[in-house]
């Protein structure tokens, strides 16, 4: 079993919609979890971070955990074309001396 | 947010050669940065873990006397790929987490090596 899953797309939704994007995670003792953007030809950047249960917004983002369920999720409000992108799920362990696992990314197009 | 800085970020080598990237953080100390590789349209793989002081931890199945990876010093990570072959071709992306950031991980922008 992968450590970390996501849907691998494509994702398309129209402009000023909302987008969701969904991550799953085998490893109970996780403790922090990321979203990267990753545009064609460039290298993962960081949009969103998260370490407790619950809601965490900043601008169009809001990222949600769950730990009990293994589950984060990404919301992108009023999508715009530039969010075009893949984004990468992420989570890291302590318990194996501070590993990073990332899923296959979900890939998003807006359309305009 | 915190500084990963990569070079070079295109390189075209005759193979046979080898060629030397170069990760740096430039605002924090990393004692230690990753190394990762991605082809066209595909996920990230992880090639090893570089540790300042000692010696990398590779994946299974990457070879370590062809990616040679050096952490000399708290900010300076190296991957040298040697006799690079056309099927080395692909994107070099090092990254270090800042543990004063919450543990977040910081990328460089990347080399994308072509072996000729």
């Amino acid at each position: 079993q992968k450590e970390v899953e996501q849907n691998s797309g494509p994702l398309s939704v129209p402009e000023g919609a909302i987008a969701s994007l969904n991550c799953t995670y085998s490893d109970r003792v996780s403790q922090s979890f990321f979203w990267y953007r990753q545009y064609s030809g460039k290298s993962p950047e960081l949009i969103m971070s998260i370490y407790s249960n619950g809601d965490k917004e900043d601008g169009r983002f809001t990222a949600q955990l769950n730990k009990a369920s293994q589950y984060v999720s990404l919301l992108i409000r009023d999508s715009q074309p530039s969010d075009s992108a893949t984004y990468l799920c992420a989570v890291s362990t302590t318990n194996t001396g501070n590993q990073f696992y990332f899923g296959t990314g979900t890939s998003l197009t807006v359309i305009p | 947010g915190a500084v990963v800085s990569q070079h070079p970020s295109r390189v075209i080598c005759k193979s046979g050669t080898s060629v030397k990237i170069e990760c740096r953080s430039l605002d924090f100390q990393a004692t230690t940065m990753f190394w990762y590789r991605q082809f066209p349209k595909q996920s990230l793989m992880l090639m090893a873990t570089s540790n300042e002081g000692s010696k990398a931890t590779y994946e299974q199945g990457v070879e370590k006397d062809k990616f040679l990876i050096n952490h000399a010093s708290l900010t300076l990570s190296t991957l040298t790929v040697t006799s690079a072959h056309p099927e080395d071709s692909s994107f070099y992306i090092c990254s270090a987490p800042d543990w004063a950031k919450n543990e977040k991980l910081f990328f460089g922008s990347g080399t994308q090596l072509s072996v000729l």
